[in-house]
């Protein structure tokens, strides 16, 4: 697999539920990023979380981070149908040498569907 | 809260002509990036540009392509010679200050390219 694979591709659910999103990379990462897209418009930041984290929350959101096992969740608690979008993880590299200039590695996507 | 603008937001173009993208990053940022996504694929990165000159670029980025900031508040792709397998949707991102990476990107709502 590719660098930031997220599962499921898709995901339905109802509103007030919780959804779940999974990505796994393969590199070493200086962190991880979730972006969220709504149909048509450009990607929306949403937590970050370094490599030295194991678990952020922001709001409705938890993020968590394995780097044992190359791995994120993203949460979404209480869902609700204005969190219907994709949701995208990306990677920085780390580097050894102390330079990075950011370049995002994204995954495929999760195309997240809350019913009202 | 700022944001960062791209125009057109769509651009139709014949195969072989040239094309300038447009986008105005966040007016304190300091590095700044294209993306671009084809449809129903991931966020590829194209390039990222620092301090007036690239600090990295994917394969992608070939010599079809080149980028520019000319006045200090746009910053351009030109895309030479377009092939069909150009049609995207391009993104431009910005982020603040320099150090570390782990600050996140700011997308614009991107360029939709059809290379008829």
């Amino acid at each position: 697999s590719q660098q930031g694979e997220e599962d499921p591709q898709a995901l339905s659910i109802q509103e007030g539920e919780n959804a779940t999103m999974n990505c796994s990379y393969k590199t070493s990462i200086n962190n991880l990023q979730w972006y969220r897209q709504n149909s048509g418009r450009g990607l929306v930041h949403l937590i970050l979380i370094r490599s030295n984290e194991r678990e952020k929350h922001s709001g409705r959101l938890r993020v968590t981070l394995d780097t044992s096992k190359k791995s994120s969740s993203l949460l979404i608690t209480a869902s609700r149908a204005a969190d219907t979008a994709s949701y995208f993880c990306a990677t920085v590299p780390f580097n050894a040498g102390g330079t990075s200039y950011g370049k995002l590695t994204f995954g495929q996507g999760t195309i997240l569907t809350v019913h009202p | 809260e700022p944001e960062v603008t791209q125009t057109p937001s769509h651009q139709v173009t014949q195969m072989g002509q040239e094309v300038i993208l447009r986008c105005v990053p966040i007016s304190n940022h300091l590095y700044f990036y294209w993306y671009r996504q084809i449809l129903g694929q991931k966020v590829e990165f194209l390039v990222s540009f620092y301090n007036n000159e690239i600090s990295e670029k994917s394969e992608i980025f070939d010599d079809q392509f080149s980028v520019e900031r000319p006045d200090g508040s746009n910053f351009t792709l030109k895309i030479r010679s377009t092939k069909l397998e150009d049609s995207a949707m391009y993104f431009c991102a910005s982020r603040p200050h320099r150090g570390p990476s782990d600050q996140p990107q700011h997308f614009g709502d991107g360029t939709r390219l059809s290379i008829l």
